[in-house]
């Protein structure tokens, strides 16, 4: 079974700097996806990047970025300029490539952007 | 473009008592779906799946059943509700495989259990 581990229950980052989350995971299998997900105070989940095991360059979605690093097992998030709607709990989430496509979540990383 | 609804929004509901939850999706055709919870304070974990219609795949033992009447329609169910049934429910679909897998999410209901 695959497990996901964020370290950090709480960060708080100024606005306009930049703040890394952390997210390791562990599993045998050799082609999966890796995920952020922002989920806001309205609780509904959102997409924030996603990243293919297979790629070895890092993915980047406007102000944010991934530093995936399949060997440790690592896939960090960076948001950069933080902005005050950034203000949320952010979940690491694996999936492996087969029928059904489940994802695994977690324990989720609050982030409070400060004015 | 696909959407994702769930209802009720918000359901406050008595201990014993039934439940039904609906998920749908429109804009797509054969979706995979995901019935999660996520109690207060944690990380979603996932409850159901399904491929097709019919098809549904247990992932934890519990009081709550799914089952999927249409190809764009998952339903959430139990025939008598637990205080630990409490929780924010969320529904997801994805289509396809490959670059496709990633899964989107409904905006949820929250569920307490008196």
């Amino acid at each position: 079974a695959q497990t996901v581990t964020q370290s950090q229950p709480e960060m708080s980052v100024q606005e306009a700097e930049t703040v890394t989350l952390s997210c390791t995971y562990d599993t045998s299998e050799s082609n999966y996806y890796l995920f952020w997900y922002k989920q806001p105070p309205s609780r509904q989940m959102i997409l924030v990047i996603r990243q293919e095991a297979y790629k070895q360059q890092n993915a980047t979605e406007n102000r944010f970025s991934v530093n995936f690093q399949k060997a440790a097992k690592s896939f960090s998030l960076k948001i950069s300029d933080s902005q005050l709607g950034d203000t949320a709990m952010y979940f690491c989430a694996f999936m492996k490539h087969s029928a059904g496509n489940k994802l695994t979540f977690g324990g989720g990383t609050r982030v409070l952007v400060k004015p | 473009s696909q959407t994702i609804h769930q209802w009720p929004a918000t359901l406050v509901q008595p201990v014993g008592s039934p439940l039904s939850l609906e998920c749908t999706v429109e804009g797509t055709s054969n979706p995979n779906l995901y019935w999660y919870r996520q109690a207060a304070g944690r990380g979603l974990q996932l409850l159901f799946y399904s491929v097709g219609i019919g098809q549904i795949s247990s992932e934890v033992p519990q009081n709550l059943s799914a089952s999927r009447p249409q190809d764009r329609q998952f339903i959430l169910s139990s025939k008598k509700l637990l205080l630990s049934d409490s929780g924010f429910y969320l529904c997801a679909w994805s289509v396809g495989s490959g670059s496709t897998d990633t899964q989107y999410f409904g905006p949820g209901t929250r569920l307490t259990v008196l």
